[in-house]
Protein backbone atom coordinates (compact mmCIF):
# COMPACT_ATOMS: atom_id res chain seq x y z
CA UNK A 1 0.00 0.00 0.00
CA UNK A 2 1.40 3.34 -0.73
CA UNK A 3 1.71 5.56 2.31
CA UNK A 4 2.37 8.82 0.66
CA UNK A 5 -0.27 10.97 -1.49
CA UNK A 6 1.10 13.12 -4.18
CA UNK A 7 0.07 16.46 -5.52
CA UNK A 8 -0.36 17.38 -8.10
CA UNK A 9 -0.02 14.03 -10.54
CA UNK A 10 0.97 16.33 -13.28
CA UNK A 11 2.85 19.18 -13.69
CA UNK A 12 3.77 21.33 -16.58
CA UNK A 13 6.04 24.51 -16.49
CA UNK A 14 8.15 26.49 -18.51
CA UNK A 15 11.78 26.56 -17.82
CA UNK A 16 12.84 29.25 -15.28
CA UNK A 17 10.04 28.86 -13.37
CA UNK A 18 9.79 27.46 -10.06
CA UNK A 19 8.30 23.88 -9.60
CA UNK A 20 6.50 22.92 -6.46
CA UNK A 21 5.40 19.31 -5.60
CA UNK A 22 3.96 18.08 -2.10
CA UNK A 23 3.49 14.98 0.05
CA UNK A 24 1.19 13.83 2.26
CA UNK A 25 1.62 10.46 4.54
CA UNK A 26 -0.05 9.10 7.02
CA UNK A 27 2.11 7.01 9.92
CA UNK A 28 4.87 8.95 12.13
CA UNK A 29 8.56 9.08 10.03
CA UNK A 30 12.34 9.40 11.05
CA UNK A 31 12.99 10.97 7.71
CA UNK A 32 11.65 11.72 4.34
CA UNK A 33 13.55 11.31 1.37
CA UNK A 34 12.57 12.61 -2.18
CA UNK A 35 13.75 10.68 -5.43
CA UNK A 36 13.99 11.57 -9.32
CA UNK A 37 12.67 9.21 -11.85
CA UNK A 38 13.60 9.78 -15.70
CA UNK A 39 11.81 7.42 -18.23
CA UNK A 40 11.35 4.32 -16.18
CA UNK A 41 15.21 4.40 -15.12
CA UNK A 42 16.62 4.64 -11.96
CA UNK A 43 15.79 6.58 -8.89
CA UNK A 44 17.97 9.28 -8.20
CA UNK A 45 18.49 10.26 -4.79
CA UNK A 46 17.72 14.22 -4.25
CA UNK A 47 17.20 15.03 -0.82
CA UNK A 48 17.22 13.13 2.86
CA UNK A 49 14.76 15.55 5.86
CA UNK A 50 15.29 14.00 9.44
CA UNK A 51 11.53 14.18 11.42
CA UNK A 52 13.37 16.61 13.43
CA UNK A 53 14.21 18.96 10.81
CA UNK A 54 11.98 21.13 8.99
CA UNK A 55 13.71 22.38 6.34
CA UNK A 56 16.85 21.80 3.39
CA UNK A 57 18.49 23.00 1.09
CA UNK A 58 20.54 21.30 -2.09
CA UNK A 59 21.33 23.64 -5.02
CA UNK A 60 17.88 24.31 -6.53
CA UNK A 61 16.16 22.05 -4.64
CA UNK A 62 14.43 23.50 -1.09
CA UNK A 63 12.68 20.49 0.71
CA UNK A 64 10.10 21.55 3.92
CA UNK A 65 8.74 18.67 6.29
CA UNK A 66 5.71 19.63 8.14
CA UNK A 67 5.59 16.16 10.79
CA UNK A 68 2.30 18.18 12.31
CA UNK A 69 0.59 17.94 9.18
CA UNK A 70 2.50 14.99 8.00
CA UNK A 71 3.34 16.67 4.85
CA UNK A 72 5.97 17.56 2.86
CA UNK A 73 6.84 20.13 -0.25
CA UNK A 74 9.62 20.04 -2.75
CA UNK A 75 10.69 23.32 -4.21
CA UNK A 76 12.21 23.36 -7.80
CA UNK A 77 13.90 26.93 -8.73
CA UNK A 78 14.30 28.57 -11.93
CA UNK A 79 13.63 24.83 -13.73
CA UNK A 80 15.58 23.53 -16.86
CA UNK A 81 13.87 20.74 -19.21
CA UNK A 82 16.59 18.66 -17.80
CA UNK A 83 14.30 18.60 -14.99
CA UNK A 84 11.33 16.72 -16.63
CA UNK A 85 11.08 13.35 -15.19
CA UNK A 86 8.99 11.87 -12.11
CA UNK A 87 9.79 12.84 -8.28
CA UNK A 88 8.67 10.76 -5.43
CA UNK A 89 8.66 11.22 -2.25
CA UNK A 90 9.51 8.23 0.13
CA UNK A 91 8.99 7.88 4.12
CA UNK A 92 11.43 5.51 6.54
CA UNK A 93 9.10 4.74 9.83
CA UNK A 94 11.17 2.89 13.30
CA UNK A 95 11.76 -0.58 13.01
CA UNK A 96 10.68 -0.51 9.13
CA UNK A 97 14.46 -2.01 9.07
CA UNK A 98 15.19 -0.01 5.14
CA UNK A 99 11.70 0.00 4.24
CA UNK A 100 10.77 2.58 2.35
CA UNK A 101 7.25 3.52 1.48
CA UNK A 102 6.65 5.27 -1.56
CA UNK A 103 4.16 7.86 -3.11
CA UNK A 104 2.61 7.51 -6.33
CA UNK A 105 4.59 10.55 -7.88
CA UNK A 106 4.69 13.79 -10.04
CA UNK A 107 5.23 13.74 -12.93
CA UNK A 108 6.71 16.78 -14.28
CA UNK A 109 7.63 18.60 -17.32
CA UNK A 110 9.98 21.41 -18.22
CA UNK A 111 9.26 22.90 -21.66
CA UNK A 112 12.00 24.95 -22.90
CA UNK B 1 32.62 5.25 -5.44
CA UNK B 2 30.80 2.77 -7.67
CA UNK B 3 27.33 3.23 -7.15
CA UNK B 4 25.17 0.25 -7.35
CA UNK B 5 25.22 -1.92 -9.52
CA UNK B 6 22.05 -4.28 -11.05
CA UNK B 7 22.49 -6.89 -13.50
CA UNK B 8 21.22 -7.75 -16.20
CA UNK B 9 19.57 -4.68 -17.54
CA UNK B 10 16.92 -6.53 -19.30
CA UNK B 11 14.80 -9.80 -18.88
CA UNK B 12 12.65 -11.53 -21.08
CA UNK B 13 11.20 -14.69 -19.98
CA UNK B 14 8.67 -17.24 -20.28
CA UNK B 15 5.27 -17.99 -18.23
CA UNK B 16 6.42 -20.69 -15.71
CA UNK B 17 10.18 -20.07 -15.39
CA UNK B 18 12.27 -18.55 -12.86
CA UNK B 19 14.66 -15.54 -12.99
CA UNK B 20 17.19 -14.40 -10.25
CA UNK B 21 18.36 -10.89 -9.88
CA UNK B 22 21.86 -9.36 -8.79
CA UNK B 23 22.38 -6.40 -6.85
CA UNK B 24 25.89 -5.21 -6.17
CA UNK B 25 25.21 -2.32 -3.51
CA UNK B 26 27.84 0.43 -2.58
CA UNK B 27 30.97 -0.34 -1.07
CA UNK B 28 30.16 -0.57 2.70
CA UNK B 29 26.83 -0.55 2.75
CA UNK B 30 24.86 -3.94 4.52
CA UNK B 31 21.33 -3.07 3.65
CA UNK B 32 19.91 -4.18 0.54
CA UNK B 33 16.37 -3.99 -0.49
CA UNK B 34 14.58 -4.62 -3.13
CA UNK B 35 11.32 -3.19 -4.67
CA UNK B 36 9.31 -3.43 -7.46
CA UNK B 37 7.43 -0.84 -9.64
CA UNK B 38 4.57 -1.42 -12.28
CA UNK B 39 2.58 0.77 -13.95
CA UNK B 40 -0.78 0.22 -11.34
CA UNK B 41 0.69 -0.38 -8.40
CA UNK B 42 3.49 1.87 -8.55
CA UNK B 43 6.45 1.36 -5.98
CA UNK B 44 6.52 -1.66 -3.56
CA UNK B 45 8.73 -2.79 -1.06
CA UNK B 46 9.62 -6.37 -1.72
CA UNK B 47 12.25 -7.27 0.98
CA UNK B 48 15.18 -6.13 3.14
CA UNK B 49 18.46 -7.64 3.88
CA UNK B 50 21.12 -6.30 6.75
CA UNK B 51 24.37 -8.64 7.08
CA UNK B 52 22.62 -11.45 4.72
CA UNK B 53 19.48 -11.43 7.56
CA UNK B 54 16.01 -10.87 6.30
CA UNK B 55 14.92 -8.19 8.22
CA UNK B 56 11.67 -7.08 6.96
CA UNK B 57 9.62 -8.70 3.92
CA UNK B 58 6.34 -7.30 2.39
CA UNK B 59 3.17 -8.46 0.56
CA UNK B 60 4.09 -10.52 -1.99
CA UNK B 61 4.13 -14.34 -2.41
CA UNK B 62 6.41 -16.92 -1.53
CA UNK B 63 7.23 -17.02 -5.39
CA UNK B 64 9.43 -14.42 -4.54
CA UNK B 65 12.84 -14.64 -2.33
CA UNK B 66 15.80 -13.29 -2.08
CA UNK B 67 19.02 -13.77 -0.28
CA UNK B 68 22.16 -11.82 0.61
CA UNK B 69 25.97 -12.72 0.56
CA UNK B 70 28.83 -12.15 3.23
CA UNK B 71 30.36 -9.33 0.73
CA UNK B 72 26.21 -7.61 1.04
CA UNK B 73 25.55 -8.23 -2.78
CA UNK B 74 22.39 -9.72 -3.16
CA UNK B 75 19.95 -11.70 -5.66
CA UNK B 76 16.71 -12.06 -6.00
CA UNK B 77 14.38 -14.91 -7.20
CA UNK B 78 11.16 -15.48 -8.89
CA UNK B 79 9.78 -18.66 -9.17
CA UNK B 80 6.97 -19.57 -11.51
CA UNK B 81 6.80 -16.24 -13.65
CA UNK B 82 3.65 -15.04 -14.31
CA UNK B 83 2.41 -12.02 -16.65
CA UNK B 84 1.78 -10.20 -14.12
CA UNK B 85 5.70 -10.29 -12.65
CA UNK B 86 6.45 -8.28 -15.61
CA UNK B 87 8.37 -5.04 -13.78
CA UNK B 88 10.92 -2.84 -13.40
CA UNK B 89 12.70 -4.53 -9.85
CA UNK B 90 14.99 -1.95 -8.12
CA UNK B 91 17.67 -2.42 -5.49
CA UNK B 92 18.83 0.13 -3.00
CA UNK B 93 21.58 0.15 -0.63
CA UNK B 94 21.99 1.67 2.61
CA UNK B 95 24.98 2.09 4.85
CA UNK B 96 22.14 2.67 8.12
CA UNK B 97 18.86 2.04 6.81
CA UNK B 98 17.22 3.73 9.37
CA UNK B 99 18.56 6.90 8.63
CA UNK B 100 20.60 7.33 6.14
CA UNK B 101 20.09 7.70 2.28
CA UNK B 102 19.56 4.77 -0.06
CA UNK B 103 20.66 4.89 -3.27
CA UNK B 104 19.11 3.02 -5.98
CA UNK B 105 20.61 1.12 -8.66
CA UNK B 106 19.42 1.22 -12.27
CA UNK B 107 17.45 -1.51 -12.45
CA UNK B 108 16.43 -4.54 -13.99
CA UNK B 109 13.50 -4.42 -16.92
CA UNK B 110 11.84 -8.37 -16.67
CA UNK B 111 9.41 -8.99 -19.05
CA UNK B 112 7.35 -12.08 -19.08
CA UNK B 113 5.78 -13.35 -22.36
Amino acid sequence: SQQGEEDPQALSIQEGENATMNCSYKTSINNLQWYRQNSGRGLVHLILIRSNEREKHSGRLRVTLDTSKKSSSLLITASRAADTASYFCATGSGGSYGKLTFGQGTILTVHP
Amino acid sequence: KAGVTQTPRYLIKTRGQQVTLSCSPISGHRSVSWYQQTPGQGLQFLFEYFSETQRNKGNFPGRFSGRQFSNSRSEMNVSTLELGDSALYLCASSWDPGGTEAFFGQGTRLTVV
